[in-house]
């Protein structure tokens, strides 16, 4: 049973617009989120994570926002880049030292 | 980037066969983590260390085993290859404990046939 789900297999945006991705998770027990980035042939690449005490994390283009209540997350990215296009992966944490990843959200940018 | 390598990047076998795959890290990290890579299923953990031979199952455990003889080594041996295990592999680290973030190596792709 998959406690992590990315809902929208692929995303397709214009450079230089907003990409919104999306992230439901069902354990309550999870406290630390983390986005990973992952090109064809290499391993995934950390990107940004938040804590559950916060909402909002920012790192420069990339922004994560973290709704507890629904048990969602979502991760943007302002303005979209083509080196942006690549597979996106959530994770979660409940303090146990593993993570629980969603299946993936391929993004490809658009010129 | 973290040190991490894997080896071999690629591999053929045959079903039936024993395969073992390495993953080595220059970080002196504490946890080391195998994971699995398939299509729709994201990334699946295989099993974890914690520690030199100290180890633990993960999700997708079954067919799989994991030795930790030295900090910088952790190995993933599939004791009988078969075709449901073709897959791309990922070696991961982290240094815990107030963190969670890890940090993967490039990945190698299994093909069992």
């Amino acid at each position: 049973d998959q406690q992590v789900k990315q809902n929208s297999p692929s995303l397709s945006v214009q450079e230089g617009r907003i990409s919104i991705l999306n992230c439901d998770y069902t354990n309550s027990m999870f406290d630390y989120f983390l986005w990973y980035k992952k090109y064809p042939a290499e391993g995934p690449t950390f990107l940004i994570s938040i804590s559950s005490i916060k909402d909002k994390n920012e790192d420069g283009r990339f922004t994560v926002f973290l709704n507890k209540s629904a048990k969602h997350l979502s991760l943007h990215i302002v303005p979209s880049q083509p080196g942006d296009s690549a597979v996106y992966f959530c994770a979660a944490s409940a303090n146990d030292y593993k993570l629980s990843f969603g299946a993936g959200t391929t993004v490809t940018v658009r010129a | 980037d973290a040190g991490i390598t894997q080896s071999p990047r690629h591999k053929v076998t045959e079903t039936g066969t024993p395969v073992t795959l390495r993953c080595h890290q220059t970080e002196n990290h504490r946890y080391m983590y195998w994971y699995r890579q398939d299509p729709g299923h994201g990334l699946r953990l295989i099993h974890y260390s914690y520690g030199v031979k100290d180890t633990d199952k993960g999700e997708v455990s079954d067919g799989y085993s994991v030795s930790r003889s030295k900090t910088e080594d952790f190995l993933l041996t599939l004791e009988s290859a078969t075709s449901s295990q073709t897959s791309v592999y990922f070696c991961a680290i982290s240094s815990g404990p107030s963190t969670d973030t890890q940090y993967f190596g490039p990945g190698t792709r299994l093909t069992v046939l």
